[in-house]
């Protein structure tokens, strides 16, 4: 089945400083790839994703970008600010079948 | 859109006690929704799968007897926890999807303590 890491586990950055993210997975089949928030004590909040057939994604401050060959994606935040400060999981979507989660990242943007 | 509600935010109950868990999807239909429980600085793990109209879809490990779902209708689904103890204590999160597998939208979490 479909594995999905995470990596780093923890991220401190300077406000307005970048933060990047990444995650590999294990399944060529896999072929939805989204990235939640998750602010304490809320519900993961989707904040961007990107399909197989894209390599590339951006809205605004976030970017998304997809390795497939490499099976590998990330997640990019320019300008970081203070409440961007939150828990990253990234998600692989085999067709037809359940998300499987990466462990997290907690990252912190220090004023 | 797509906003995906839980009742309750949170509720502590003594052990060997029942509790319910509504999620609803308030402004889309919602064929699929699922359950995640998630513990202390880990990540998000699913419990089951529900249709409406069907039997749920549970996980390897999780017990079906214990952890009752039902999908009554395309924007309500319900988790019982039934005989609740100590270590069901956790973060129940349910969500729903968009797009039949793809895009899910998560509710705001249910925080259960079993005393």
């Amino acid at each position: 089945g479909e594995n999905v890491e995470q990596h780093p586990s923890t991220l401190s950055v300077q406000e307005g400083d970048s933060a990047v993210i990444k995650c590999t997975y294990s399944d060529s089949a896999s072929n939805y790839f989204p990235w939640y928030k998750q602010e304490l004590g809320k519900g993961p909040q989707l904040i961007i994703d990107i399909r197989s057939n894209v390599g590339e994604k951006k809205d605004q401050r976030i970017a998304v970008t997809l390795n497939k060959t490499a099976k590998h994606f990330s997640l990019h935040i320019t300008e970081t600010q203070p409440e961007d400060s939150a828990v990253y999981f990234c998600a692989a979507q085999p067709y037809g079948q359940n998300f499987v989660f990466g462990p997290g990242t907690r990252l912190s943007v220090l004023p | 859109g797509a906003v995906v509600s839980q009742h309750p935010s949170w509720v502590i109950c003594k052990s060997g006690t029942s509790v319910k868990i509504e999620c609803r999807s308030l402004d889309f239909q919602a064929t699929t929704m699922f359950w995640y429980r998630q513990f202390p600085k880990q990540s998000l793990m699913l419990m089951a799968t529900s249709n409406e109209g069907s039997k749920a879809t549970y996980e390897q490990g999780v017990e079906k007897d214990k952890f009752l779902i039902n999908h009554a209708s395309l924007t309500l689904s319900t988790l019982t926890v039934t005989s609740a103890h100590p270590e069901d204590s956790s973060f129940y999160i349910c969500s729903a999807d968009w797009t039949s597998g793809n895009e899910q939208f998560f509710g705001p979490g249910t925080r259960l303590t079993v005393l």
